[in-house]
């Protein structure tokens, strides 16, 4: 198993342009979340889903948007890119949002918005 | 008052010595604590979790949880130099949070030969 892929690793984008932060996973599970981690921060949660089709906001959703419709992926968009959203994302999964359930990260992507 | 406060590193321990890695969170209604590893430029990995008040121990780390004082530790006993890394509290509510976690900032730990 692969676990949870992200692409692209690194990426860099003008003010102003869209990107799509690709995310998947190979373990069935029905949760997967997307983070952001600014420097010398801990993770801010943007958006969740419990299952394909049904998602919603996190802690820190404006300038986001997501989607699911397949238990596999989850992509995260940016519309209309700013500094502001210049950080490290990391998509995670759960099998299910039980209490004592452990969330799987992908390897990130690195994102700078000039 | 921040939801999940760890103490502020970096914290920096020789070689075969107790590290002591401190959170206190906010929400009362909180059930399940995590500790999170996460080498420079890597994603975080689970460590250990606890939801009963006391201790739990899996090798060298020992997790610890005070329901009532809002209070979790990790202890990481004859810590080694792979061990440094930053060290990320999670905390997952019930209700409407369920399955989601809430972070705090880390605490960067050194451990020198």
């Amino acid at each position: 198993n692969a676990g949870v892929t992200q692409t692209p690793k690194f990426r860099i984008l003008k003010i102003g342009q869209s990107m799509t932060l690709q995310c998947t996973q190979d373990m069935n599970h029905n949760y997967m979340y997307w983070y952001r981690q600014d420097p010398g921060m801990g993770l801010k949660l943007i958006y969740y889903s419990v299952g394909a089709g049904i998602t919603d906001k996190g802690e820190v959703p404006n300038g986001y948007n997501v989607s699911r419709s397949t238990t596999e992926d989850f992509p995260l968009r940016l519309e209309l890119a700013a500094p502001s959203q210049t950080s490290v994302y990391f998509c995670a999964s759960s099998r299910q949002g039980d209490l004592y359930n452990e969330q799987f990260f992908g390897p990130g992507t690195r994102l700078t918005v000039l | 008052q921040k939801e999940v406060e760890q103490n502020s590193g970096p914290l920096s321990v020789p070689e075969g010595a107790i590290a002591s890695l401190n959170c206190t969170y906010s929400d009362r209604g909180s059930q399940s604590f995590f500790w999170y590893r996460q080498y420079s430029g890597k994603s975080p990995e689970l460590i250990m979790f606890i939801y009963s008040n006391g201790d739990k121990e899996d090798g060298r780390f020992t997790a610890q949880l005070n329901k009532a004082s809002q209070y979790v530790s990790l202890l990481i006993r004859d810590s080694q130099p792979s061990d440094s890394a930053t060290y990320l509290c999670a905390v997952m509510t019930g209700g409407t949070s369920y399955g989601k976690l809430t972070f705090g900032q880390g605490t960067i730990l050194t451990v020198h030969p």
